[in-house]
């Protein structure tokens, strides 16, 4: 089955700095993949997401850069700001298809 | 649109209890996927239902769990006989098939005594 590993497991970055979360995936017949957000007491809540067919996408300060020949996708958030501390989610779906297995997720803090 | 709803949202009860915990998808959604999230094992797949069928019920811990979709606007999962090892946050997500996203309900926790 699809195994999905996520680092780093926290991070700390001082507020305008980039924070970089990578994630690596087992299934080569992976072909979607999405970045989730939540905040403390809320569910996950997508973010941003990317399919095999492209290679980076980007909306406003986060991107997704996927690589597939070495199965690793990664999120950029740049220009952090005190609402990006959140946990963050990387997701794959097994076989392609149907559900998604998650990451074990990265907490992000950002530090006036 | 209200989004996907739960209830309860807080479940405290003792073992050996029963515990049914509801949800209602998105409207016009025809995917139904249940979740539990512990810090030891995140965010765990239970089961999913595509057009109220259930697809995948590999995760469900053991008998103690069961899920039902009687139509596609109302969900349940339930857990009978209820252990603390059960305690954790339930997860209700809904999508539209084909796309893949996945929109969350808050979330019900539930503790066991």
């Amino acid at each position: 089955g699809e195994n999905v590993e996520q680092h780093p497991s926290t991070l700390s970055v001082q507020e305008g700095d980039s924070a970089v979360i990578k994630c690596t995936y087992s299934d080569s017949a992976s072909n979607y993949f999405p970045w989730y957000k939540q905040e403390l007491g809320k569910g996950p809540q997508l973010i941003i997401d990317i399919r095999s067919n492209v290679g980076e996408k980007k909306d406003q300060r986060i991107a997704v850069t996927l690589n597939k020949t070495a199965k690793h996708f990664s999120l950029h958030i740049t220009e952090t700001q005190p609402e990006d501390s959140a946990v963050y989610f990387c997701a794959a779906p097994p076989g392609g298809w149907g559900k998604l297995q998650f990451g074990a997720g990265t907490q992000v803090v950002v530090t006036p | 649109d209200a989004g996907v709803i739960q209830s309860p949202r807080h479940e405290v009860t003792e073992m050996g209890q029963e515990v049914t915990l509801r949800c209602k998808p998105i409207s016009g959604h025809n995917s139904l996927f249940w979740y539990r999230q512990t810090m030891m094992r995140g965010l765990e797949l239970l089961i999913y239902f595509n057009n109220n069928v259930p697809i995948d019920d590999s995760g469900m811990p053991e008998d103690r769990f069961s899920a039902k979709m009687p139509n596609a606007s109302f969900s349940t999962l339930k857990i009978q006989p209820s252990e603390p090892r059960d305690s954790a946050v339930y997860f209700c997500a809904s999508s539209l098939l084909a796309t893949q996203v996945l929109f969350f309900g808050p979330g019900t926790r539930l503790t066991v005594t």
